[in-house]
């Protein structure tokens, strides 16, 4: 167990919607980054937030968009949805900024979008 | 630009058996290196890294050189377990301004 917990599970949706994950980080984190992982792009880096500031972005569509909230937790919302955004769906938590600090990540949230 | 390359899979290996999964990179600036891996149904833990040319990363009899001559970080393990089955990610920072690159992963299956 990592220490940093995705909800929901598992989200199954149709074209069009909107949906929201969410990513409560290791006790002590201040930085989260949100990670997609399908069958044919792999592992995307996505967002990066420190202590409720965007500081990096990857390859995250402008359909998506994130925040990291005072208490630290993070929401990834995803809109207009397409068949390709299909895909299992990391949070990952560090202590700091530094881009080698040992990031923890969270068991994932599968979106199946039909 | 940045990007890593693994060898592809799927890796079957006998127990005991030494294990290398192959990582090259291409980078600006001065990368640091990662090795993750995946459980079945878990998300990704990192393995090793290495932040400099020449360093050695090791972690649970796992080991990898990031060598700058070659632009590599080979994963190498002497003696495999069962234990060992997952998905392995080869990945680096740049360190010029918090992007992530990975590989595309590759599945090792140990046997008894």
């Amino acid at each position: 167990d990592s220490g940093v917990t995705q909800t929901p599970k598992h989200l199954i949706t149709a074209t069009g919607q909107r949906v929201t994950l969410r990513c409560s980080p290791r006790s002590g984190d201040l930085s989260v980054y949100w990670y997609q992982q399908s069958l044919d792009q792999g592992l995307q880096f996505l967002i990066q937030y420190y202590n409720g500031e965007e500081r990096a972005k990857g390859n995250i569509l402008e359909r998506f968009s994130a925040q990291q909230f005072p208490d630290l937790h993070s929401e990834l919302n995803l809109s207009s949805l397409e068949l390709g955004d299909s895909a299992l769906y990391f949070c990952a938590s560090s202590q700091g900024l530094a881009e080698t600090d040992t990031q923890y990540f969270g068991p994932g949230t599968r979106l199946t979008v039909l | 630009g940045n990007s890593v390359t693994q060898m592809e899979g799927p890796v079957t290996l006998s127990e005991e058996a030494f294990l290398t999964i192959n990582c090259t990179y291409t980078a600006t600036g001065y990368p640091s290196l990662f090795w993750y891996v995946q459980y079945p149904g878990e998300g990704l833990q990192l393995l090793l890294k290495a932040t400099k040319a020449d360093d050695k990363g090791s972690n649970k009899g796992f080991e990898a050189t990031y060598r700058k001559e070659t632009t590599s970080f080979h994963l190498e393990k002497g003696s495999v377990q069962v234990s060992d089955s997952a998905v392995y990610f080869c990945a680096l920072t740049p360190n010029t301004g918090n992007q992530f690159y990975f590989g595309t992963g590759t599945s090792l299956t140990v046997i008894p």
